[in-house]
């Protein structure tokens, strides 16, 4: 199975600031996946990325694979109290099945 | 649209006792069906896939069972809850085309 590493494990930014969660895997990611999670509830799809150096965006949110595969970023621009929560990076190991990373937890301070 | 759905959204159950989560989607056909534990301050672990009625495959070894006895329902079970059973289970489905998995709102389950 893939093992993914996510970095911080926490973080808290005042609202209005950006900030950047990092995923990095020992292997080549053949599919990123991110996740946002608010506690006790499920996960909610936020962006898959395949391809070598590419970047999506979401509203403020723009995730990016690096040209290697082996690691991706999650940004968030101008933090708002509704960005809180946890952010988990999956991978796809080629065969239907992900393995996550054990996520990020975002608090946004007014 | 497609929807997934998960029951009962909480739980509290004796060790020793039997266990039966329900989960089913709506919305798509021949989905492939996840099950995944999350525990306290950890990732996700998958528990059990399907990619059809009646075809399950375990990924942890475990007092845990899964089912798919219809195509859109997914089925976890077990015969005698042990405490370390306590978490947050969630369900979720994929598309045959593409890998994204999505979730539903997930069952705490406490076993004291």
């Amino acid at each position: 199975s893939q093992e993914l590493e996510q970095s911080p494990q926490s973080l808290i930014v005042q609202e209005g600031k950006n900030l950047t969660i990092n995923c990095t895997s020992s292997k080549t990611l053949y599919g990123l996946y991110w996740y946002k999670q608010k506690y006790g509830e499920g996960l909610i799809f936020l962006m898959m990325l395949q391809k070598g150096g590419e970047e999506k965006s979401h509203e403020k949110i723009t995730a990016k694979l690096d040209e290697k595969k082996q690691q991706s970023s999650l940004h968030i621009t101008a933090s708002q109290p509704s960005h809180a929560g946890i952010y988990l990076c999956g991978a796809n190991g080629g065969d239907y099945k992900l393995s996550f990373g054990a996520g990020t937890t975002v608090t946004v301070r007014a | 649209s497609q929807t997934i759905h998960q029951w009962p959204a909480t739980l509290v159950q004796p060790v020793g006792s039997p266990l039966s989560l329900e989960c089913t989607v709506e919305g798509t056909s021949n989905p492939n069906l996840y099950w995944y534990r999350q525990a306290a301050g950890r990732g996700l672990q998958l528990l059990f896939y399907s990619v059809g009625i009646g075809q399950i495959s375990s990924e942890v070894p475990q007092n845990l069972s899964a089912s798919r006895p219809q195509d859109r329902q997914f089925i976890l079970s077990s015969k005698k809850l042990l405490l370390s059973d306590s978490g947050f289970y969630l369900c979720a489905w994929g598309d045959r085309l593409g890998e994204t998995q999505y979730f539903g709102p997930g069952t705490r389950l406490l076993v004291l």
